[in-house]
């Protein structure tokens, strides 16, 4: 079975514009979870999404916004982006939304200019 | 809030021998789960091991194996035998068992690079 998938795996943009990151979960696998790793930290929680709704949010600001589809795969969106959004952004599913271990992707690069 | 703190950024072992990477934690609460996830160069996040906190036996898996102190807030990861694919960064994580806020997220701590000396 295919693991969790990420798209692109790297992206190059600019200060002010926007950015869609993509995510297919393990086949079966219902809930996803978003985090982003600043070179040299470990990873922090943004978003979790079950069975299409969002269920937490991390200390994020507004610009960061996601959603999950009917198949459970997921979108991370980040509006007005600035230098520090530069990070490695993980996607992670589990089997339901109280799903113990979360399996990661691996991941998308982006680094914002 | 839960915090994970590993205090080693680096450690070195030399292959075939035992390391052993520190990790503690705060949290108020009785039950969750703790986690050792490695992240190679190639950047995925791979779960290495999994302790459940009414578990008072340790987890091991093969090689892996932890040191679980509930009363002292500590999670030790022992690699035995230490092969040159164990060099990554390893992170330790906390999961509440309780949905405070509706989500089960991970907190990780910064993360210990490891490197194998052949």
């Amino acid at each position: 079975d295919a693991g969790v998938t990420q798209s692109p795996t790297h992206l190059i943009k600019t200060r002010g514009q926007q950015v869609t990151l993509r995510c297919s979960p393990i086949s079966g696998h219902k809930s996803v979870s978003w985090y982003q790793q600043v070179l040299g930290q470990g990873p922090q929680f943004i978003f979790q999404y079950y069975e299409k709704e969002e269920r937490g949010r991390g200390n994020f600001p507004d610009r960061f916004s996601a959603r999950q589809f009917p198949n459970y795969s997921s979108e991370l969106n980040v509006n007005a982006l600035l230098l520090g959004d530069s990070a490695l952004y993980l996607c992670a599913s589990t089997l339901a939304g109280s799903g113990v271990t979360q399996y990661f992707g691996p991941g998308t690069r982006l680094l914002v200019l | 809030a839960q915090t994970v703190t590993q205090s080693q950024p680096e450690m070195s072992v030399q292959e075939a021998e035992t390391v052993t990477l520190s990790c503690t934690y705060d949290t108020s609460e009785s039950d969750y789960y703790l986690f050792w996830y490695k992240q190679p160069p190639s950047r995925q996040m791979i779960l290495v091991i999994r302790q459940e906190a009414y578990k008072q036996q340790n987890a091991t898996e093969n090689r892996f194996s932890v040191n679980f102190q509930k009363a002292a807030k500590s999670f030790s990861l022992k690699i035995s035998d230490s092969q040159l694919g164990d060099a990554a960064m390893y992170f330790c994580a906390y999961r509440s068992a309780y949905s405070g806020a509706g989500s089960y997220q991970l907190t990780f701590g910064k993360g210990t690079k490891l490197s194998v000396i052949p």
